[in-house]
């Protein structure tokens, strides 16, 4: 069983189209991530939930919006989709913050915007 | 702003060969060091996580140590195999805004 998974992988959309990328994790976690690789290959943090709740939003645009039906699922629901979008996301988790436990990452999701 | 570099950007070596990279990372209000492996199309995976200055950490051929006082840690591995290529990312976590800052990363290739 895959421990966080996400989809799609792959997605291709233009410009102007809203799309969502799902991500559920199996491991019991409270805590899950939205990661951002950059174009200079660096992994930033978009938003982090803990037990549904909202702990961390850094400065993204808020065309993208995160939800969390519960602590298994975290969403994310990007409108009005931009050129800069093009990136690969990573949904991740981890038990109860990330001090000193792992956190676990999906395989990533794949988006280009033409 | 907190940023945490990783040195080489890129390594190539042959099968067998030792290798190390290096993570810098500001030392204030430093609180854990995380690396992880993670080979392309998969997910990154937890290699260690460290805390005190001098930690050294090993999972099989793997091992890492941790300088917090001038913030840095480099990771080894000894007698590299094809399977180890991989990119080797660090990240370290602080007190304010509790989140991760992750480095760019080190690419690893080793040719049979």
């Amino acid at each position: 069983d895959t421990a966080v998974s996400q989809t799609p992988k792959y997605l291709v959309t233009q410009m102007g189209n809203d799309k969502s990328i799902k991500c559920e994790q199996n491991l019991g976690h409270d805590t899950m991530y939205w990661y951002k690789q950059d174009s200079k290959k660096f992994l930033k943090i978009m938003f982090s939930y803990n037990n549904k709740e909202l702990i961390i939003n850094e400065t993204v645009p808020n065309r993208f919006s995160p939800k969390s039906p519960d602590k298994a699922h975290l969403n994310l629901h990007i409108n009005s989709l931009e050129l800069g979008d093009s990136a690969v996301y990573f949904c991740a988790s981890s038990q109860a913050g990330t001090v000193l436990n792992t956190i676990y990452f999906g395989e990533g999701s794949w988006l280009t915007v033409v | 702003i907190l940023n945490v570099e990783q040195s080489p950007q890129s390594l190539h070596v042959q099968e067998g060969d030792s290798t190390n990279f290096t993570c810098s990372f500001p030392s204030s209000n430093f609180y854990a060091l995380h690396w992880y492996r993670w080979e392309t199309a998969k997910s990154p995976e937890a290699l260690f996580v460290m805390t005190l200055n001098g930690d050294e950490k090993k999972k099989g051929r793997i091992s890492a140590t941790l300088n917090t006082k001038e913030g840095y840690s480099y990771l080894y591995i000894k007698g590299s195999q094809p399977e180890d290529s991989a990119t080797y990312l660090c990240a370290s976590f602080y007190n304010q805004g509790g989140k991760l800052i992750f480095g760019q990363g080190t690419e690893l290739s080793v040719k049979p």
